[in-house]
């Protein structure tokens, strides 16, 4: 499709366990990011990639988080050893340059650990 | 600190009635950017509207219009004659000037429910 595709739209995982969540941007955007959203929580800011400069990892809430983001294209955030407090929709929105514009956000994918 | 505040949680109208969304922000730069977009039930964002810091002039998409204003920090969106399809979830964003300006600071939202 033409949007933002994010996968697994659902993923519920035991504590502990380690969980992988993909990101497909739309096609020429540069600029691509992760959001995570708790129940009740706005938006809470994870990563920035923008092309090929060191991503801003910032915002990333433990050294249990991390982010790749391959050939400028496909992410992926990988969350080890995952806690209950993991539990909550994270979000993958790209735009076209770097900066303060419009982004497009994917469906998200509601992250459970029981 | 808390960039982004919307007091309303929770908004529930009749269709057709008017529905204003507050949204109160905080930053120290003279250049930034707001923003609003709406989370339907399938959980996608959905971009509404971008506005700078200099443009003070309010604006106008159909049903849709903004109130900016710099002197009580707000940039309050209303939607007119409501519809069951205007359901959803509201979040105001600030983005401020700088080497991180591609950071938005999201407010918690405030949830429309249109009743028809």
């Amino acid at each position: 499709g033409a949007g933002v595709s994010q996968s697994p739209s659902n993923k519920v995982t035991e504590k502990g366990k380690d969980v992988e969540l993909r990101c497909d941007p739309i096609s020429g955007h540069t600029a691509l990011y992760w959001y995570r959203q708790s129940l009740g929580q706005g938006l809470e800011f994870l990563i920035y990639f923008q092309g090929n400069s060191a991503p801003d990892k910032s915002g990333l809430p433990s050294d249990r988080f991390s982010a790749e983001r391959t050939g400028g294209s496909v992410s992926t955030l990988t969350i080890q050893r995952t806690q209950q407090e993991d539990s909550a929709v994270y979000l993958c929105a790209s735009s076209l340059n770097r900066g303060n514009e419009k982004l497009f956000f994917g469906s998200g994918t509601q992250l459970s650990v029981l | 600190a808390q960039k982004v505040t919307q007091a309303q949680t929770e908004i529930s109208v009749v269709e057709k009635e008017d529905v204003t969304l507050d949204c109160v922000y905080e930053t120290r730069d003279t250049t930034y950017y707001l923003f609003w977009y709406k989370q339907p039930p399938s959980g996608e964002l959905v971009f509404l509207i971008r506005r700078n810091s200099f443009d003070e002039q309010n604006e106008i998409s159909g049903r849709y219009s903004w109130n900016f204003q710099k002197s009580t920090s707000s940039f309050n969106f209303t939607i007119t004659a409501s519809q069951v399809v205007d359901s959803a979830v509201y979040f105001c964003a600030l983005s401020e000037a700088g080497s991180n300006d591609y950071k938005l600071s999201f407010g918690a939202g405030t949830t429309v429910t249109v009743r028809a």
